[in-house]
């Protein structure tokens, strides 16, 4: 079973700085089995990006998946008042088969 | 434009069994590029896949969770269902259906339903 560990825990930073997420697996995810995803207080997740590095419909372009093998990386480019969220990364394996999430970075206002 | 609305009981007891079922609105959960799965979050917590199934009724689980866990699906109702047995207050926690496909991640999410095991 493949574990996603996720750091930091907490990044602390200000609107308009760039923030950096990571994603690293336990051993090496296809590329086109990951994903990224934000959630707010009280909302269900929000998919963001697939593929690793595929934005989904109506994500902003400051967001932005690069990576391959066992690590990953969200880049948020110039943080926005509403991008202050946690982010969680999601793996699928194909055997067996089964999705997998990281424990998840919270990006608070600094 | 795709919805899915989780519901079910908010309440259930210590060892007895939680039922909830995910309506799919706005499209069909026949639809061959899909695979539709349940999630939690227990409270601060992060996300955990409990599992999924495919229109045709082909599942898998999570292997933490699979001696305990039932999905299955009603196309005829365009839902599916999940049943977790012998529940504990561990169990406590926001669940949330969703559809995905492996390249494509959960692309659509329910509002999510706040089950409470408790006696």
């Amino acid at each position: 079973e493949i574990v996603l560990t996720q750091s930091p825990g907490t990044l602390s930073l200000s609107p308009g700085e760039r923030a950096t997420l990571s994603c690293r697996a336990s051993q090496s995810v296809s590329s086109s089995y990951l994903a990224w995803y934000q959630q707010k207080p009280g909302q269900a997740p929000r998919l963001l990006i697939y593929g690793a590095s595929s934005r989904a419909t109506g994500i902003p372009d400051r967001f932005s998946g690069s990576g391959s093998g066992t690590d990953f990386t969200l880049t948020i480019s110039r943080l926005e008042p509403e991008d202050f969220a946690v982010y969680y990364c999601q793996q699928y394996g194909s055997s067996p088969p089964g999705l997998t999430f990281g424990g998840g970075t919270k990006v608070e206002i600094k | 434009q795709l919805q899915l609305q989780e519901s079910g009981p908010g309440l259930v007891k210590p060892s007895e069994t939680l039922s909830l079922t995910c309506t799919v609105s706005g499209g069909s959960i026949s639809s061959s590029s899909y695979y539709w799965g349940w999630i939690r979050q227990p409270p601060g917590k992060g996300l955990e896949w409990i599992g999924s199934i495919y229109y045709s009724g082909s599942t898998y689980y999570n292997p933490s969770l699979k001696s305990r866990v039932t999905i299955s699906v009603d196309t005829s109702k365009n839902q599916f269902s999940l049943k977790l047995s012998s529940v504990t207050a561990a169990d406590t926690a926001v669940y949330y259906c969703a559809r995905h496909s492996p390249i494509g991640g959960l692309d659509v999410w329910g509002k999510g339903t706040t089950v409470t095991v408790s006696s």
